[in-house]
């Protein structure tokens, strides 16, 4: 069962431009949703978690500039700028409690032109 | 700040060898921590947590005991297979509780020979 969405699955994004990516819930019952950064080196890194409609976040990482956005209880955005190396962008899920497994979405690749 | 060391980078084995990948933490309070798997083309996927002392994790033959004094969790399994040819990450949750962060270490390829 997919719990998690992404779109799109892959862009190529011309150097200086910001690109729009979107992660769908499938599952009301896992509503902590999280956004993660996984390098060319493969190394995964925590960007942001948007539990509420309306929560808003922005973070500048060496490589690339991000702004995340929880639009409703099962849509969550962000905004990449700034991209000077690939990545790709993992939207996760979780449910309610502590340790709660997080579930991760297919991700988007992006490719810096 | 809290860290994960994997010792391994890459390791090759052959079908029904032993496998260990060393997992090691620094956290300044008591976190949780995960396995978890990453296919080629595909997500990470949770393997399985332990979030006490001397608790052990375990699924799909993989298992770990969370070893609160040697500040490890140690990856095993008796006889691997072709199909376990995967990236491990070992994780912890950051702070400990809000398993909304995950701190990974760098990742360990496991290449299983037929």
């Amino acid at each position: 069962v997919t719990l998690l969405e992404q779109n799109p699955r892959w862009r190529l994004v011309p150097r200086g431009q910001a690109v729009n990516l979107r992660c769908i819930l499938k599952n009301s019952q896992y509503p902590w949703m999280s956004w993660y950064q996984q390098d060319l080196q493969k190394q995964l890194q925590w960007l942001f978690t948007l539990r509420s409609p309306g929560d808003k976040e922005v973070k500048s990482l060496p490589g690339a500039d991000y702004l995340a956005t929880r639009v409703t209880d099962t849509e969550l955005r962000l905004q990449v700028a700034n991209m000077s190396q690939g990545r790709t962008l993992y939207c996760t899920c979780s449910a309610q409690g502590d340790y709660a497994e997080q579930f991760f979405g297919p991700g988007t690749r992006l490719t810096v032109l | 700040g809290d860290s994960v060391t994997q010792t391994e980078g890459q390791v090759a084995l052959s079908e029904e060898d032993f496998l260990t990948i060393h997992c090691n933490y620094s956290a300044s309070g008591y976190p949780a921590l995960f396995w978890y798997v990453q296919y080629p083309g595909e997500g990470p996927q949770f393997l399985f947590r332990a979030s006490r002392d001397k608790e052990k994790g375990s699924s799909r033959g993989f298992e770990a005991t969370y070893n609160k004094e040697a500040t490890s969790f140690h990856l095993q399994k008796a006889s691997v297979q072709e199909s376990d040819s995967a990236v491990y990450y070992c994780a912890l949750s950051d702070p400990p509780g809000n398993t909304r962060k995950l701190i990974f270490g760098l990742g360990t390829t496991l290449q299983v020979q037929p």
